[in-house]
Formats: C-alpha cells, sequence, structure tokens
C-alpha cells in the first residue's frame, strides 16, 4: 500500500505569510496526488488535483508542485480564510486512496 | 446542482450493524464512481471504499474489509454502505464523495463530498 506522509502536521502563521506543506509517497506516484481544505465541523473541498491543476472555486495564491515522491501546497499570502486543515491524497492506485495524516494551519 | 446526502448513521452497540445512504442529484449517477471517506473524532481523512461506475468494481481499505459492503442502486440515484461487525474503531463521520477525473492521464479526484452522517458504536 502506498504511504502518504505529510509535513509539518501543524504550523502557526500570520496572515500575509507565505506556508508551505510537504507530502511524500512511499513510492512513485507521477502527479495523482490532490490536495483537499477542510474547515472544522465542513466536509472537505477539492484544492488541487494532478498534483498543480487549481480548482476555480480557489484563488490562485495557493499553488501545487511536485512529481514522483515529493509535493508542496504552497500559500503565497495567508489569508484569514485560509485558516484550516489540508490534506494530500494519491490517487495513482485506481479507486485504492490513501489520504495523508492532515496539516492544520492556525493562526499565530 | 450537484448534491450528495448522507443518511443512515446513529448510535450501534459493538458488534452491530449499520447501513448508511447517499442520495445523489444533479449528476448522471451511473457515470460516476463513488467512495465513501471517514473520519474519527480529531483525526485524519480515511477511505473506506469505493465502487465503480457500472457498480461491478469494488474495494475496500484493510481496516474494513470483509466487514462492509458498498453498493450502489442507479434506479435510485443512491450509494450504500453495509457495515457489520462494528467496533468502537468504526466510530466516525462518514462522507460519501462524487469520484471523477481527467479525461488526459486519468487523474482521478474526488469533487463533490456530503456534509456526512456520523456513525457511534458505544454500548
Amino acid at each position: 500500500d502506498i504511504q502518504m506522509t505529510q509535513s509539518p502536521s501543524s504550523l502557526s502563521a500570520s496572515v500575509g505569510d507565505r506556508v508551505t506543506i510537504t507530502c511524500r509517497a512511499s513510492q512513485s506516484i507521477g502527479s495523482y496526488l490532490n490536495w483537499y481544505q477542510q474547515k472544522p465541523g465542513k466536509a472537505p473541498k477539492l484544492l488541487i488535483c494532478a498534483a498543480s491543476s487549481l480548482q476555480s472555486a480557489f484563488p490562485s495564491r495557493f499553488s501545487g508542485s511536485g512529481s514522483g515522491t515529493d509535493f508542496t501546497l504552497t500559500i503565497t499570502s495567508l489569508q484569514p480564510e485560509d485558516f484550516a486543515t489540508y490534506y494530500c491524497q494519491q490517487t495513482y492506485t485506481t479507486l485504492t486512496w490513501t489520504f495523508g495524516h492532515g496539516t492544520r494551519v492556525e493562526i499565530k | 446542482e450537484v448534491q450528495l446526502v448522507e443518511s443512515g448513521g446513529g448510535l450501534v452497540q459493538p458488534g452491530g450493524s449499520l447501513r448508511l445512504s447517499c442520495a445523489a442529484s444533479g449528476f448522471t449517477f451511473s457515470r460516476n464512481a463513488m467512495s465513501w471517506v471517514r473520519q474519527a473524532p480529531g483525526k485524519g481523512l480515511e477511505w473506506v471504499s469505493s465502487i465503480g461506475g457500472g457498480g461491478g468494481n469494488t474495494y475496500y481499505a484493510d481496516s474494513v474489509k470483509g466487514r462492509f459492503t458498498i453498493s450502489r442502486d442507479s434506479s435510485k440515484n443512491t450509494l450504500y454502505l453495509q457495515m457489520n461487525s462494528l467496533s468502537a474503531e468504526d466510530t466516525a463521520v462518514y462522507y460519501c464523495a462524487k469520484d471523477d477525473f481527467l479525461t488526459v492521464g486519468y487523474y482521478y479526484y474526488m469533487d463533490v463530498w456530503g456534509k456526512g452522517t456520523t456513525v457511534t458504536v458505544s454500548s
């Protein structure tokens, strides 16, 4: 099974900060990597698919990069509405998904 | 509007059974694979099970294999999760999600999620 390791597990940042979250796969998964944003008490929302394709509902301060085993989610200028938990997900193995353990972005 | 609405959650005793439902609307249900994802209190997301659009192919996490059964009824636009031999470790919010993919490269993603239904396993 493919394991997904996210780091850090949590971080504190201020509005306007640049934030980087990493996700590492236990084997190469090409670009079969998605990112989701989840706010407390709400369902997750798809943020980025195929490692770097930003969903239209999200602003361009979000970006994703990487391929193979190492991936990055970057928020260039953190806004109050961005405080949430972010999860990566591998979709290399069709319909047998794995999520990372999540990164909680908190207000400093 | 594309929508998924889960139901069927509740309190069940250890060893008991429960069947979750997910009513889909706003898209051609039979065309899409569907998945169940759960989230234990204070924990992260855990993929539970998926089913292909035709219903013929099913997939399960090791943690539920042999106890849970995913199915779908395209005439009712409804996804199901039959859960047997429940234990405290199955306590979670259960989300259903619509799977879709980019046609170039078959990059799958979960683009629509329900609000979830809560399952509590306790005596």
